[in-house]
């Protein structure tokens, strides 16, 4: 069975500067997808980027990117010049590629960021 | 505007009683899942449907039910055998489709609260 990792319970940046949040997952897959969503205090779910398994390039979203490592089963997201808007929870996420009654999407516990003025 | 409802926003439940949440989707996707989350913690599933009048258990489906007759909805019932069910309720769907229009669109959530 599928699962995602994230061992960062709670994350602090300041304002404008950089931060990475970790991601691991174990699959036996080759095809999936993999995203990051964003939880703000309002509970919205909100996509922040995605990125397909069969692509070597990282996914970028303007001030978001992704570090996608698949030997090493590793997506780790970066956010550049961080502002407070960016306080939230995020959650990665996996999906397998393959459809059936096992195409179901899984998450990790989550990572808290606090974004200091 | 294509999007997923979720209704009521906030719920109450009275020990013993069953309650249903709704998930309204018009976003023409064939798969649909409901995620439980408790505070400070990530989402758990509970329930996922790939296709209308099939649907398969999470990991944490005893206590709860769905039904999946329309594409469109996919609705959960809360039943009285579910100890704990205070907490956030999610829905989303996805598309079964791959490469593009991979990723879940979900629902504003339902707050329950047993009283």
């Amino acid at each position: 069975a599928q699962t995602v990792t994230q061992s960062q319970p709670e994350m602090s940046v300041q304002e404008a500067e950089t931060v990475t949040l970790s991601c691991t997952y174990d699959t036996s897959e080759s095809d999936y997808y993999l995203f990051w969503y964003k939880q703000p205090p309002s509970r919205q779910m909100i996509l922040v980027i995605r990125q397909e398994a069969y692509k070597q390039q990282n996914a970028t979203e303007n001030r978001f990117s992704v570090n996608f490592q698949k030997a090493a089963k590793s997506f780790s997201l970066k956010i550049s010049d961080s502002q407070l808007g960016d306080a939230a929870m995020y959650f990665c996420a996996y999906r397998s590629a393959h459809g059936g009654a096992t195409n179901k999407l899984i998450f990790g516990t989550g990572t808290l960021l606090a974004v200091q003025p | 505007d294509g999007g997923i409802t979720q209704s009521p926003k906030y719920l109450f439940r009275k020990e013993g009683q069953n309650v249903t949440l709704s998930c309204e989707q018009n976003l023409n996707h064939d798969a649909m899942y409901w995620y439980r989350q408790d505070p400070g913690q990530g989402l758990r599933l509970i329930y996922y449907s790939q296709i209308v009048n099939d649907f398969q258990k999470g990991d944490i489906a005893e206590g709860y039910s769905v039904s999946r007759e329309k594409k469109e909805s996919f609705p959960l019932t809360v039943t009285s055998a579910q100890k704990n069910p205070t907490a956030f309720y999610l829905c989303a769907s996805s598309s079964r489709r791959t490469g593009t229009d991979t990723e879940a669109f979900f629902g504003q959530g339902t707050r329950l609260t047993v009283v």
